[in-house]
């Protein structure tokens, strides 16, 4: 069975600094994708970035991009200029690439974003 | 454009009482899906269906039932609740085409049973 593990329940940083967070899972299959979900107080879930395996290239979306480490199973969150809107809860998860979306979420990480 | 709807925003219930959360989608999407989130913890799969008539089994599906006679909605159903199932609830969507389809989500049902 696959597993997603986030090892930092709570992180900080600075408004208009940088934070990375961390991800890594477990998955013999090689066609997959992984996905960055936030998660407000308001409990909406909101995609950030996906990564699809097969694709080399880091996922970027404005001021978010990804760290893609296939062969160390590692998929890290990085996030530039932090803004006061960015704080929420962070899910790190992952999907088989065929068939339905069956994601396996990690368990989060709560980030601050301190003014 | 509605998206996913559940209903209801939250519900207190008794041990051994049975209430049925209600989902619908109005995007025409053939893949439904129910998770769980506990505290302080990610979101865990329930059920899923993809298409009327079709409903599998998540990771967590003990205690749960879930129908799919529409394309619409798909309702999960607690029969005896148990305080292990307090919880917020989320139904998602994605309509299963090509590759890589979106997943929609709803904003969650918090359920607490006491």
């Amino acid at each position: 069975a696959q597993t997603v593990t986030q090892s930092q329940p709570e992180m900080s940083v600075q408004e208009a600094e940088t934070v990375t967070l961390s991800c890594t899972y477990d998955t013999s299959e090689s066609d997959y994708y992984l996905f960055w979900y936030k998660q407000p107080p308001s409990r909406q879930m909101i995609l950030v970035i996906r990564q699809e395996a097969y694709k080399q290239q880091n996922a970027t979306e404005n001021r978010f991009s990804v760290n893609f480490q296939k062969a160390a199973k590692s998929f890290s969150l990085k996030i530039s200029d932090s803004q006061l809107g960015d704080a929420a809860m962070y899910f790190c998860a992952y999907r088989r690439g065929q068939g339905a979306q069956k994601l396996v979420f990690g368990q989060g990480t709560r980030l601050t974003i301190n003014p | 454009n509605a998206g996913v709807t559940q209903t209801p925003k939250f519900r207190i219930l008794k041990i051994g009482q049975s209430m049925t959360l209600q989902c619908t989608q109005d995007m025409n999407h053939n893949y439904m899906y129910w998770y769980r989130q506990d505290p302080g913890m990610g979101l865990k799969l329930i059920y899923y269906s993809v298409g009327a008539g079709i409903t599998d089994k998540g990771e967590v599906p003990n205690g749960y039932n879930v129908s799919r006679s529409t394309t619409e909605d798909f309702p999960l159903r607690l029969e005896l609740a148990a305080p292990s199932q307090t919880s917020v609830y989320f139904c998602a969507s994605s309509s299963g085409q090509g590759r890589y389809s979106p997943l929609h989500f709803g904003n969650g049902t918090r359920l607490t049973v006491t």
